[in-house]
């Protein structure tokens, strides 16, 4: 069975200054999908970034981008330039390729950005 | 953009009541999700349908049952609610003819049991 754990409950740090938010996961499939998702206060869950294991280049979204190391399977999150509105919880989330497509999450990391 | 659309937003019932959540998800997409997510908690998976059907089903109690209809729509129906089924239930669509994974979440119902 897949597993996905965030080893950070909580993090805190300066408007503009750079986080990175940790994950690593457990599996035996080699072809998979991670993502991060974003759950503000509204508690809207809002997709930040998605990584396709067989793809060797890191996904980067604006200010997101993300250090996958397969071997180490380990997916972490770097918010560059951070804003008072990345303020959120942060789900690490696994999907099997092939399966019924459903997420396997992490506990979250609550990141808050301070002004 | 059309989003997944759920209703109602919150909602209130007393123990031993029952509940229907609703889940219109964005237009063409075949697929629809349902995740529980309680308090201070990660989401979790209860049941998926694909093209009107049961796809998988997670930690879904025997309380519950779900359906998705012919326009794609699905609703949760939750019975003899228990206190410990007040969370945040989301619904989440895609289309699995494209592989857009990473699927689009609605806003969320709210339930609070009393």
């Amino acid at each position: 069975a897949q597993t996905v754990t965030q080893s950070q409950p909580e993090m805190s740090v300066q408007e503009a200054e750079t986080v990175t938010l940790s994950c690593t996961y457990d599996t035996s499939e080699s072809n998979y999908y991670l993502f991060w998702y974003k759950q503000p206060p509204s508690r809207q869950m809002i997709l930040v970034i998605r990584q396709e294991a067989y793809k060797q280049q890191n996904a980067t979204e604006n200010r997101f981008s993300v250090n996958f190391q397969k071997a180490a399977k380990s997916f972490s999150l770097k918010i560059s330039d951070s804003q008072l509105g990345d303020t959120a919880m942060y789900f690490c989330a696994f999907m099997k390729h092939g399966s019924n497509y459903q997420l396997i999450w992490g506990a979250g990391t609550k990141l808050i950005i301070k002004p | 953009a059309a989003g997944v659309i759920q209703s109602p937003r919150h909602l209130i019932k007393e123990k031993r009541e029952t509940a229907t959540l609703k889940c219109y998800p964005i237009p063409r997409h075949d697929t629809v999700y349902w995740y529980q997510q309680g308090p201070g908690q990660d989401p979790q998976f209860l049941i998926s349908f694909y093209e009107k059907m049961q796809s998988d089903k997670g930690s879904i109690p025997d309380r519950f049952s779900a359906q998705q209809f012919s326009d794609y729509h699905s609703e949760l129906n939750m019975s003899s609610l228990e206190l410990g089924d007040s969370a945040l239930y989301f619904c989440a669509s895609s289309f699995r003819g494209v592989k857009d994974y990473g699927y689009t979440f609605g806003s969320g119902t709210r339930l609070t049991v009393v």
